[in-house]
This record gives C-alpha cells, sequence and structure tokens, in this order.
C-alpha cells in the first residue's frame, strides 16, 4: 500500500505570496492532518480535516487554511507568507478521527525569503 | 526576534545495548500516545501506540511504558542497531480532540558502532 504523499518537495517563495501545498494520504483513510515543524517551536498541529470537514484546529493564525476533497486528498494554503512560516509542512493520514494510528508524509520543505 | 532552536536531549548507546527514551506528556486528559522516529530529512514515522488503558505494549524490539500516575511515557528499543539513529518523539492526543497531537521536543538517539 503507498504511503502518504506530498507535493512539491520543495519550495521557495517570497514574502507576500501564497502557496499551496498538497496531500494524498494512504489508500482508505479519511482523516487528514497538517503539522508545522520549524527548529524553534518544533512539531506543531495546524488542523485536521475528516470527511471534507475541518474538525480541528491549531493555534495559527486565518493565512494558515485548508481543505479536504472527496476522495480524501487535502491541500493547504497560506497566504501572504512570511519569513517565520519557513518550515517543514507535514501531513499525515489516519482511517478514522479518533484513536487511529496516524502516518506521515515526507513533508514539503518552504522556504521563504 | 530571532528563534532560538529547541534544547534537544540526546542519548548515545552503544551497538547491540538496550535504549530508553523518555517522554512526560502535559495533559491528564491524553488517552492515546504515540512514538515517532524522524531520520534527518524524513517525514515522523509511526513506531508503537500505546492507549490509557493499557500500561505496557510490545512490538518488534520495542515497548512503550505508559505511567499515567506520573504522565510518563517510554520507548524501550533492544539490541540497538545503527539504524535506529534518529530522533524520537512522543505524541499525545487528548480524548475527543480527534487526531490533534501534541509532540514533545524529541530526543535524539546515537547508536554508536
Amino acid at each position: 500500500k503507498a504511503g502518504v504523499t506530498q507535493t512539491p518537495r520543495y519550495l521557495i517563495k517570497t514574502r507576500g505570496q501564497q502557496v499551496t501545498l498538497s496531500c494524498s494520504p494512504i489508500s482508505g483513510h479519511r482523516s487528514v492532518s497538517w503539522y508545522q515543524q520549524t527548529p524553534g517551536q518544533g512539531l506543531q498541529f495546524l488542523f485536521e480535516y475528516f470527511s471534507e470537514t475541518q474538525r480541528n484546529k491549531g493555534n495559527f493564525p486565518g493565512r494558515f487554511s485548508g481543505r479536504q476533497f472527496s476522495n480524501s486528498r487535502s491541500e493547504m494554503n497560506v497566504s501572504t507568507l512570511e519569513l517565520g512560516d519557513s518550515a517543514l509542512y507535514l501531513c499525515a493520514s489516519s482511517y478514522g478521527t479518533l484513536g487511529y494510528e496516524q502516518y506521515f508524509g515526507p513533508g514539503t520543505r518552504l522556504t521563504v525569503t | 526576534g530571532e528563534s532560538v532552536g529547541l534544547h534537544l536531549p540526546t542519548l548515545s548507546v552503544q551497538e547491540g545495548d538496550n535504549s530508553i527514551i523518555n517522554c512526560a506528556y502535559s495533559n491528564s486528559a491524553s488517552d492515546y500516545f504515540i512514538w515517532y522516529k524522524q531520520e534527518s530529512g524524513k517525514g515522523p514515522q509511526f513506531i508503537i501506540d500505546i492507549r490509557s488503558n493499557m500500561d505496557k505494549r510490545q512490538g518488534q524490539r520495542v515497548t512503550v511504558l505508559l505511567n499515567k500516575t506520573v504522565k510518563h511515557l517510554s520507548l524501550q528499543i533492544a539490541a540497538t542497531q545503527p539504524g535506529d539513529s534518529a530522533v524520537y518523539f512522543c505524541a499525545e492526543s487528548p480524548a475527543r480532540t480527534g487526531n490533534q497531537f501534541y509532540f514533545g521536543t524529541g530526543t535524539s538517539l546515537t547508536v554508536i558502532p
């Protein structure tokens, strides 16, 4: 079974631009969560989608948004990029949304200049 | 301001020895826990999970212990191998928060051949 895939793997953007990252979960998984990983803050939860609905949201500004499609694929968008948004963005998928194993993709490395 | 990197505990062990990685979690309402392994340039890899109604769970070469009284988790790796060198994270999920996981700062394990 294929794992979680994320595209693109690397991205360089300038301040003020916006970016869209994509995540394809493991086949059969309906929950997709997004995390931001930085050296300063570690791994932080952004949001979770299940059956096209946002179920949980972490403590991030409204510039961070996401959505999930009917095939469970998910996208996250960051508008008006800031230097501090440079990070590894990780997507994780799970079969369900309460107490199920969660598997991560390889991440998208975003650099904002 | 300038971000400061998280202080990452480190553990060095000889190849063949057993490793014990500890984690203190913060929320007494957390009822599901996962240990992840992250190698450089990769996303976190699922190792083993445990629910709050258990004290111990064993996998292949790994054992997770949960002490709810003191909010402490440990990961034991038997016969540690060079391929086990990585950063290890514990993640906790409070009850009824879906797949919103809170991650520890991680422990860097180095296996000395």
